[in-house]
């Protein structure tokens, strides 16, 4: 079972670049989101979504846009990148509707490593 | 506002228990997890306890909560070293999908 796959492991990018993180899951589950992971700050919700079609503002959502046009990907954009959006970011998913803890993010891809010069 | 905080690092010897733990300031969250992350690799869910609950144990791992001090812990018995990882607490409240607040993470080395 794939899970949450996250593509690319690795990007480098120049500050005003733009570039699309992939994020797809097998699971045929409701609610997807993404977190960036910085040293010291735990990790800190960007963007989520709670079914096809609904996407909706996390804690740190500047600089980001997503979309939801099928159950199975989230991806994430970068509209132009800054050295601020180096980090390691994760897509998580879990099955949703509202069944209390399963709301809650439960399955999480590798992460991509992103570093902007 | 709400703040989850725990040690930065944690050194046992394998064979010995382990003691993680994290403290929070909300008392309204509904629902408080343990999560694992291994190095390059994303969070595990590890186990969650309910607000109501004291304590729940599962094999090796015991959840004890104490809501007075809002205090959480994650034991772990007979630390392998395949249980070194960081480990992070977070808490969740009722409803919202989006109002989970993580921890900053307590790095685990268990020592051969």
């Amino acid at each position: 079972n794939a899970g949450v796959t996250q593509t690319p492991k690795f990007q480098v990018l120049k500050t005003g670049q733009s570039m699309t993180l992939q994020c797809a899951q097998d699971m045929n589950h409701e609610y997807m989101s993404w977190y960036r992971q910085d040293p010291g700050m735990g990790l800190r919700l960007i963007h989520y979504s709670v079914g096809a079609g609904i996407t909706d503002q996390g804690e740190v959502p500047n600089g980001y846009n997503v979309s939801r046009s099928t159950t199975e990907d989230f991806p994430l954009r970068l509209l132009s990148a800054a050295p601020s959006q180096t980090s390691v970011y994760f897509c998580a998913s879990s099955p949703g509707r509202d069944r209390g803890v399963l709301n809650q993010p439960q399955h999480f891809g590798d992460g991509t490593r992103l570093s902007i010069l | 506002g709400e703040d989850v905080e725990q040690s930065l690092f944690l050194s046992v010897r394998e064979g010995d228990s382990s003691v993680i733990n994290c403290t929070y300031t909300d008392s309204s969250s509904t629902y408080l997890y343990w999560y694992k992350q291994e190095p390059g690799a994303g969070l595990q869910l590890l186990t969650y306890i309910f607000s109501n609950m004291d304590m729940k144990q599962d094999q090796r791992l015991t959840v004890l909560l104490n809501k007075k001090d809002k205090h959480l812990s994650l034991r772990i018995a007979d630390t392998q070293t395949g249980d070194s990882a960081i480990y992070f607490c977070a808490e969740s409240f009722s409803g919202g999908y989006q109002k989970v607040t993580f921890g900053t993470g307590t790095k685990l080395q268990v020592i051969p």
